[in-house]
This record gives structure tokens, C-alpha cells and sequence, in this order.
């Protein structure tokens, strides 16, 4: 099956640094990938779409100067928290899908926590 | 927007139950997934339904994409440990070319030594 992977699987950094999360699909391509925010016992909220080649679609109200998304290849992306604040802390979660209509793949999560 | 309710929210059950929660929408989906998520995981997909009327079932569990296409239903049966979990319908919306995922509120399934 589709095999999707994140890294790192948490990180613990202080507030008003910055921290990059990895979204690497393993086994296959992906055209598209997107990243979701899931604060405790809560749902996934989607946070941004991104494409290969191309700048990344932002959902209302995710500041896209905070939240910077690189889609440099097709089988990577990466999510990078600037100025993190407490705030900020909660589990990342991307995905990736082959092609439009496909089925996305999440990965494992990351834990932000910010201090 | 788009917003899928689950119910119910949480279910606390005995080992070998059956187990059944649904997920409702306010708009027409042409797409459900069925995905559960362990604690600090990601979320693995169950089960995808494609057609209104579909049952799709994957080893106990089933699957059903609603006549209305406005509501799923997903079906446990003879529960074990290893349910545990929250269990979140999605799709994206009917729109045409829309690939976002909307996802519902969740099912939280807790089994009773």
C-alpha cells in the first residue's frame, strides 16, 4: 500500500524559533499534498494544498507567511513553522495523493510543542 | 462551509459488540472515506465508497454510502482491543474538480476490560 512518511515525529522547540516538518510519500509520486492541523480531541482542519512546481493554496484564516510550504519534488514537502509561539503546538499530519480523485495516504504525525 | 457531524461522539462497549456510527452531512458528497486514527498516529483508511447505495465491506467492518448522499454508516462487528480508536468519516464535496477533504467530528470507540 501507499506509504507515507514525516519527520520528524515530534520536536520540542522555544518560542520565536523556527521548525521544519518533512512529508515524503515512499512508493509512489504525488502530484499533490496537503497539510492539516488536529489540536487535541479534535478533527483534522485543513491548513494548506500544495502542488509540485507551484505555490500552495492556503485555507481562511492559516497565515501563509507563517506556515511556509515547499512542494520541491514530487515526493516531498515540507512545512516550516515560522516564529513558532505556544500557540502554534499541535500534531501536523500531511497526506499525498497519485493523482486528482485519488485517495490520500496521511502520515504519521508530528508533535510541535512549543515552549 | 462544508461540516460532517459523527454520532455518536463517543462509545464505550464490551469486547465481541457490534458497533455502529454514522456521519451526516448539511451538502451532497460524491465521495466517502472511512478513516480510524490510533493515538499519535495519522489517519489509516478503512474503507472508500465511490456510488449512492454502495456496501463496501473490509473484513469486519462495513460500510455504507447513503441513498441521499448526504450520510454514511459504518458497522464494527465483534469488536476486539485493537478498535480502539477515533474513527472519522470524510470526502470532499461535490464540487466539481474540488479535491479538499472535509472531515467529520469523529467517533471515539473505547472497549471495556
Amino acid at each position: 500500500g501507499a506509504v507515507v512518511s514525516q519527520h520528524p515525529s515530534w520536536v520540542i522547540c522555544k518560542s520565536g524559533t523556527s521548525v521544519k516538518i518533512e512529508c515524503r510519500s515512499l512508493d509512489f509520486q504525488a502530484t499533490t499534498m496537503f497539510w492539516y492541523r488536529q489540536f487535541p480531541k479534535q478533527s483534522l482542519m485543513l491548513m494548506a494544498t500544495s502542488n509540485e512546481g507551484s505555490k500552495a493554496t492556503y485555507e481562511q484564516g492559516v497565515e501563509k507567511d507563517k506556515f511556509l510550504i515547499n512542494h520541491a519534488s514530487l515526493t516531498l514537502s515540507t512545512l516550516t513553522v515560522t516564529s513558532a509561539h505556544p500557540e502554534d503546538s499541535s500534531f501536523y499530519i500531511c497526506s499525498a495523493r497519485r493523482d486528482v480523485g485519488a485517495v490520500q495516504y496521511f502520515g504519521p504525525g508530528t508533535r510541535l510543542t512549543v515552549l | 462551509g462544508q461540516q460532517l457531524n459523527q454520532s455518536p461522539q463517543s462509545m464505550f462497549i464490551q469486547e465481541g459488540e457490534d458497533v455502529s456510527m454514522n456521519c451526516t452531512s448539511s451538502s451532497i458528497f460524491n465521495t466517502w472515506l472511512w478513516y480510524k486514527q490510533d493515538p499519535g498516529e495519522g489517519p489509516v483508511l478503512l474503507i472508500a465508497l465511490y456510488k449512492a447505495g454502495e456496501l463496501t465491506s473490509n473484513g469486519r467492518l462495513t460500510a455504507q454510502f447513503g441513498i441521499t448522499r448526504k450520510d454514511s454508516f459504518l458497522n464494527i462487528s465483534a469488536s476486539i482491543p485493537s478498535d480502539v480508536g477515533i474513527y472519522f468519516c470524510a470526502g470532499p464535496p461535490s464540487n466539481f474538480g474540488n479535491e479538499k477533504l472535509t472531515f467529520g467530528t469523529g467517533t471515539r470507540l473505547t472497549i471495556i476490560p
